[in-house]
């Protein structure tokens, strides 16, 4: 079975500063997706980015960035010009590429609770 | 752009009590999922659903749960005895082939 983990339980950063979250998994398979997803206060769960891990070449998605190392199975995100508003819960997620049509289900971490401060 | 919706939004109910958590997954979605994130806690696996039946279903997913699309439209969650212990926010999500859309969650309350 798959694990997901984050091992910061907390981050903070300054607005407009840079901030990495990380995030480790383990899977025996050699095809997969990441992601992450942000979960403000409301609860919602939004996804902030993918990475096929067939794809050598990180994902970008406006000021949220991955640093992809499948060798050492590592999946961090960085966050650019952080903005009050990218205060929220960080999860990262596994899932098999191919589950046999039927199941696409996740795999969560715990979560890194991101604060910024103004 | 579609999004997944979820009803109520907040249910609160006595220990014991039936409880079914709706959704309406986006149109076009084939595989249909709940997930459940127990407070400050990791959002957990619950079923899948694909083809009128379930196709995976967590330990979480005991006896007391029960899936169902009773119509075209809408996917519930039934917890037929709830516990102190369900009381926790409840996800839906859709997919293609492809990546889950989640709705917006309804937190449940067992007093």
């Amino acid at each position: 079975a798959q694990t997901v983990t984050q091992s910061q339980p907390e981050m903070s950063v300054q607005e407009a500063e840079t901030v990495t979250l990380s995030c480790t998994y383990d899977t025996s398979e050699s095809d997969y997706y990441l992601f992450w997803y942000k979960q403000p206060p409301s609860r919602q769960m939004i996804l902030v980015i993918r990475q096929e891990a067939y794809k050598q070449q990180n994902a970008t998605e406006n000021r949220f960035s991955v640093n992809f190392q499948k060798a050492a199975k590592s999946f961090s995100l960085k966050i650019s010009d952080s903005q009050l508003g990218d205060a929220a819960m960080y999860f990262c997620a596994y899932r098999s590429l191919n589950s046999g049509g039927s199941n696409y289900k996740l795999t969560f971490g715990k979560g890194t609770l991101l604060t910024v401060n103004p | 752009e579609p999004e997944v919706t979820q009803t109520p939004s907040h249910q609160v109910t006595q220990m014991g009590q039936e409880v079914i958590l709706r959704c309406v997954p986006i149109s076009n979605h084939l595989y249909f999922y709940w997930y459940r994130q127990i407070l400050g806690q990791k959002v957990e696996f619950l079923v899948s659903f694909y083809n009128n039946e379930i196709s995976e279903k967590s330990e979480i997913f005991d006896d007391q749960f029960s899936v169902e699309r009773p119509d075209g439209s809408n996917f519930t969650l039934k917890i037929r005895s709830t516990k102190l212990e369900d009381s926790a926010m409840y996800f839906c999500a859709s997919s293609e082939p492809g990546f889950l859309y989640f709705g917006p969650g309804t937190r449940l309350t067992v007093t």
